[in-house]
Order: C-alpha cells, then sequence, then structure tokens
C-alpha cells in the first residue's frame, strides 16, 4: 500500500510566478490536510479537505492561496504570484473516512521561490 | 482554541542514557494526544497516541508517552536513547469535540551524542 505522495519533491519557482503542488492520499483516504514548515518553526495548519469540500482553511494565507480535492486526482495546492516568504516546505497528510485518530504524511515539497 | 507548547528548542542527551522530550497542551474538552517524528529532509512520522485507557502509551522504536491531565501534560520518554533516535519531534493535539484538526508544537530537536 503505497503511502502519501507528493510532488514534486522540490520545486524553484522565481518571485511572481505560479506554483503548484501535489498531494495524493494514501488509497482509501478521503481527508487531506496541507502543512507548511518554516525553517526554525514549527509545521502550521493550512487546509483540510474532503472530496470536493474544504472543511477549514482558516490556516490559509487570504490571497494567493488556494487548494482543491477533486473527486478524482491529487489534491492541489496552489500558490499564486509566489513571494520570497513562500520557500517553505509544503506537507500534506491524509486519514481515512473512518476515524483512525492520527494522520499519514507525504515527504513534503520543498519550495524555493528565487 | 488548541495549543501546544514544546518547551525545549533541543534536547541533548548521551547514549544509553533516558531521554524525555516536553510537551504540555491545552484545548477546551478532552485531547487527544500525539507524537511524531521528523528526519531530515522528510516527512513526519507517527510514533504513538493517546486515546483513552491507560495513561502510558507505548508506541513505536521503544518509545512512549505519558498522560497527565493534571499537568496537560503528554511528556515523551525512552529507557535507552539511541544514536538514530536524533531528529525533530513534534507533539500535536486534537479536540475530541472538534473535527480532524490537529495542532502541532513547534517541535524540539533531540540529539543523542555517542
Amino acid at each position: 500500500n503505497a503511502g502519501v505522495m507528493q510532488n514534486p519533491r522540490h520545486l524553484v519557482r522565481r518571485r511572481g510566478q505560479e506554483a503548484r503542488l501535489r498531494c495524493s492520499p494514501m488509497k482509501g483516504h478521503s481527508h487531506v490536510y496541507w502543512y507548511r514548515q518554516l525553517p526554525e518553526e514549527g509545521l502550521k495548519f493550512m487546509v483540510y479537505l474532503q472530496k470536493e469540500n474544504i472543511i477549514d482553511e482558516s490556516g490559509m494565507p487570504k490571497e494567493r492561496f488556494s487548494a482543491e480535492f477533486p473527486k478524482e486526482g491529487p489534491s492541489i495546492l496552489r500558490i499564486q504570484q509566489v513571494v520570497r516568504g513562500d520557500s517553505a516546505a509544503y506537507f500534506c497528510a491524509s486519514s481515512p473516512p473512518t476515524d483512525t485518530y492520527e494522520q499519514y504524511f507525504g515527504p513534503g515539497t520543498r519550495l524555493t521561490v528565487t | 482554541a488548541q495549543s501546544v507548547a514544546q518547551p525545549e528548542d533541543q534536547v541533548n542527551v548521551a547514549e544509553g542514557n533516558p531521554l524525555t522530550v516536553k510537551c504540555t497542551y491545552s484545548v477546551s474538552g478532552n485531547p487527544y494526544l500525539f507524537w511524531y517524528v521528523q528526519y531530515p529532509n522528510r516527512g513526519l512520522q507517527f510514533l504513538l497516541k493517546y486515546i483513552t485507557g491507560d495513561n502510558l502509551v507505548k508506541g513505536s522504536y521503544g518509545f512512549e508517552a505519558e498522560f497527565n491531565k493534571s499537568q496537560t501534560s503528554f511528556h515523551l520518554k525512552k529507557p535507552s536513547a539511541l544514536v538514530s533516535d536524533s531528529a525533530l519531534y513534534f507533539c500535536a493535539v486534537r479536540d475530541r469535540g472538534g473535527y480532524q484538526k490537529v495542532t502541532f508544537g513547534i517541535g524540539t530537536k533531540l540529539q543523542v551524542i555517542p
């Protein structure tokens, strides 16, 4: 059973470009969470999605950031017009529809904005 | 609102000695509590969880944690540290009454000295 997949693992963007981060949850998992980890900081919750629904986006910056989890395909975290402060590791986690309490994390995407 | 405090940025321990990584939490109701470990350039791996029952929880790689409701603590422990335990450790909390949003601490770097 493959784990949570994230791609790309490393992404370099120039200021003003768009970044698209993909997350494929574990098989059978319908809940997806995105987190951001800044250097020397902890893991910050961004958004919680179920298939075709955003459940909680309280951790998402109001502008430039969006997330989706379509009926088919991976979850996408999209950052428009990236700035240097967006440079971070972005982690996706998933959990099954029946609550097992823990979340399963992907390896992360390291975004560097130049 | 729920929160987690990990008061130590770094813990140093000699190989073979017992280790403790501290965590205190705050939730409005009763908590679910978790520990995760992160190795360099990797995602988070689940170590253990407290859901209900025995206050002493045993997890992966010989780690255990003790839930103390009166002190609102959930310290991570291991009787004999290994060099390979050196990593970043995150405590996390989830309110039983809420949905699956988890709040993470900022992490404690554990350094096991040979």
